[in-house]
């Protein structure tokens, strides 16, 4: 069956550590993936989109890594603050156009 | 960029009775909609797409009598719940693609129903 795994529920990590999520997927040949923070009782806000063909895609402290062969992307946040606490989503689109969510990952990070 | 609107944001309503939510595109054009539901601690659960102009696609297990969706223009999606019964109080989320997904998808800010 298709899955879409993060493995880990929640994660806590000290200021300016980097944080590292992981993204796994089973059963796609997805084009691209994407990631999204939602914060509580918001909707999902979009991040970062990585495409089969990139390795890596950064954006300002974000680093979003694709790896087809494992089926596995890796996001990470430099120097992370306490804003930066939030629930992380990887999501990818299936072949009917359908953008599906994985558990997410809740972030608290402690000054 | 491309925004789009939810409302309420928050419902409480008596059992029995009908809700409306509706998600409208802000600033662009939207032939498909998608509806989510999410329980606490979980991760957004697709419902249905909803296409301007045809039937909503509900996914396995959705109740289409129940989740009633109706996309009768290019930028305003509604999903009624009808009937509503306590185990229906959920957050519920809209949202639509953007230029084939280059842009990712841009979603709602939530409805929290609580039926009572």
């Amino acid at each position: 069956s298709q899955k879409i795994e993060q493995n880990s529920e929640a994660l806590n990590i000290q200021e300016g550590k980097t944080a590292t999520l992981t993204c796994n997927y089973t059963n796609y040949s997805p084009a691209y993936l994407q990631w999204y923070r939602q914060d509580p009782g918001r909707g999902p806000v979009f991040l970062l989109l990585i495409r089969e063909n990139e390795k890596e895609k950064r954006k300002e402290r974000l680093k979003v890594t694709f790896d087809t062969t494992l089926k596995q992307s890796l996001f990470h946040i430099t120097a992370s603050q306490p804003a930066d606490s939030a629930t992380y989503l990887c999501a990818l689109v299936s072949n009917t156009g359908k953008l599906i969510f994985g558990q997410g990952t809740t972030l608290q990070v402690k000054p | 960029g491309a925004v789009v609107s939810q409302h309420p944001s928050r419902v409480i309503c008596k059992s029995g009775t009908s809700v409306k939510i509706e998600c409208r595109s802000l600033d662009f054009q939207a032939t498909t909609m998608f509806w989510y539901r999410q329980f606490p601690k979980k991760s957004l659960m697709l419902m249905a797409t909803s296409n301007e102009g045809s039937k909503a696609t509900y996914e396995q297990g959705v109740e289409k009598d129940k989740f009633l969706i109706n996309h009768a223009s290019l930028t305003l999606s509604t999903l009624t719940v009808t009937s509503a019964h306590p185990e229906d109080s959920s957050f519920y989320i809209c949202s639509a693609r953007i230029l084939d997904g280059a842009y990712g998808y841009t979603f709602g800010s939530g409805t929290r129903l609580t039926v009572v």
